[in-house]
């Protein structure tokens, strides 16, 4: 298996732009996770998906900020108008939720790094 | 917000010694989880505790669990430099989900 697959791996945009960030998690994984990384914040659960409905966007920032899953194998962030504040490392993640006892691993994508000018 | 707080955030040894790690938390929980963080890549799991388990091992890797003071601690030992990455604890508070704390930066030198 290729792992959880994001695109693109970079990407610079200037202050207003929309900006998409795409994830493919593992296939079968039935539980999917965007997460941002920054050093003030750490890292922040964004929003996060069960068969591919949305469980819990309490993490998403603001109304600029939306998510979708339109089908198991696919996902996207969208932020617009983006601003220089959202310049951080988006990190999609999945996982398959068997475990009665608790929270399974997850498996991380190698992140976007987004740069707003 | 985060619910584990790590401790150091920052550790420098040499190669051969062993690391330790420690993430206090909050609230209660299912299990506690490690991952490791190369610069620049996503997070990778190393280890899964539960909340009824103490202390688990997985080859270099010693983790313990204390429920009553709400603390965990992850021990490197003979480390190496390939271990030089960042460490965090991960939280399950629930529905999958997982809380992270802030981070130890290990820099292990030859």
């Amino acid at each position: 298996d290729a792992g959880v697959i994001q695109s693109p791996r970079h990407e610079v945009t200037e202050m207003g732009q929309e900006v998409t960030l795409r994830c493919k998690p593992i296939s079968g994984h039935d539980y999917l996770f965007w997460y941002r990384q920054t050093m003030m914040r750490g890292l922040e659960l964004l929003i996060y998906f069960n068969n591919n409905v949305p469980i819990d966007d309490s993490g998403m920032p603001e109304d600029r900020f939306s998510a979708k899953m339109p089908n198991a194998s696919f996902s996207t962030l969208k932020i617009q108008p983006s601003e220089p504040r959202d310049s951080a490392v988006y990190f999609c993640a999945s996982t398959l939720g068997t475990e009665i006892l608790g929270a399974n691993e997850q498996f991380f994508g190698p992140g976007t790094r987004l740069t707003v000018l | 917000s985060q619910q584990g707080e790590e401790d150091p955030q920052a550790l420098s040894i040499q190669e051969g010694e062993n690391a330790t790690m420690n993430c206090s938390y909050k609230t209660s929980i299912n299990n506690l989880q490690w991952y490791r963080q190369n610069s620049g890549r996503g997070l990778v799991h190393l280890i899964l505790i539960r909340s009824n388990e103490r202390e688990k091992h997985s080859g270099r890797l010693r983790v313990t669990l204390d429920t009553s003071k709400k603390s965990s601690s992850l021990l490197i030992t003979a480390s190496r430099a390939a271990d030089t990455a960042s460490y965090f604890c991960a939280t399950d508070t629930g529905f999958q989900k997982l809380v992270f704390g802030t981070g130890t930066r290990l820099l292990v030198s030859p």
